[in-house]
């Protein structure tokens, strides 16, 4: 099984220019999100979507927008990059089980690599 | 203050000790969750758990909810456990969404 896969995984950019990273995972699951890890920091939540169809912010939105594709795919867009979205990109997956109010793990990609000059 | 706190930040351990990394967290939780993050940067999980204790091979993770306290602990440890470890909580009565901790990096030498 792929799991989660994230494409580029290396990529440097402008000031200014946009670019989208892409997320697939191939165990259906219905939620799924994307995250930034920084020196020092701790992993922080940019976008998540719940199940299909639905996108909700996380704790450091601005400057990205999200799309919900389908099911399989959710893809992060920088619209404007900035130097300080200079970053480690990981997007993740899981289930979430409402029934017994427990989330299953999260499933992660390699990470996207983006410098910002 | 973060409301998820590792200790040690750093670790370097002889090649057969007993390790243990330290999560404090300051909120209500559902569960949470030890994430390994290797030197390539791929991130695995590990353990989820919400009450007592979970062993898989050399890894054993601990909880005690009353005192917000986690552990996680590495038996007989070898060069190939070098990583970062991470924890991660899940409010209780969120949307779900983790709080990460900073991560602990182990370096585990010959």
């Amino acid at each position: 099984n792929a799991g989660v896969t994230q494409t580029p995984k290396f990529q440097v950019l402008k000031t200014g220019q946009s670019m989208t990273l892409q997320c697939a995972q191939d165990m259906n699951h219905n939620s799924m999100y994307w995250y930034r890890q920084d020196p020092g920091m701790g992993l922080r939540l940019i976008y998540y979507s719940a199940s299909e169809g639905t996108t909700d912010k996380g704790e450091v939105p601005n400057g990205y927008n999200v799309s919900r594709l389908n099911k399989r795919e959710f893809s992060l867009r920088l619209e404007s990059a900035a130097p300080s979205q200079t970053s480690v990109y990981f997007c993740a997956s899981n289930t979430r089980d409402r029934g017994i109010g427990s989330n299953q793990p999260q499933h992660f990609g390699d990470g996207t690599r983006l410098s910002i000059l | 203050k973060n409301e998820v706190e590792q200790s040690p930040q750093n670790l370097t351990a002889q090649e057969g000790e007993f390790i243990t990394i330290n999560c404090s967290y300051s909120v209500g939780i559902s569960a949470l969750h030890w994430l390994q993050q290797h030197p390539g940067g791929g991130i695995v999980s590990l353990f989820m758990l919400s009450s007592g204790k979970k062993k898989h091979g050399r890894l054993i993770a601990t909880i005690n909810i009353q005192e917000k306290h986690s552990s996680l602990h590495i038996t007989a440890s070898h060069p190939r456990d070098s990583a970062v470890y991470i924890c991660a909580v899940r409010a209780g009565g969120s949307q779900g969404n983790l709080i990460f901790g900073k991560g602990t990096k182990l370096s585990v030498k010959p």
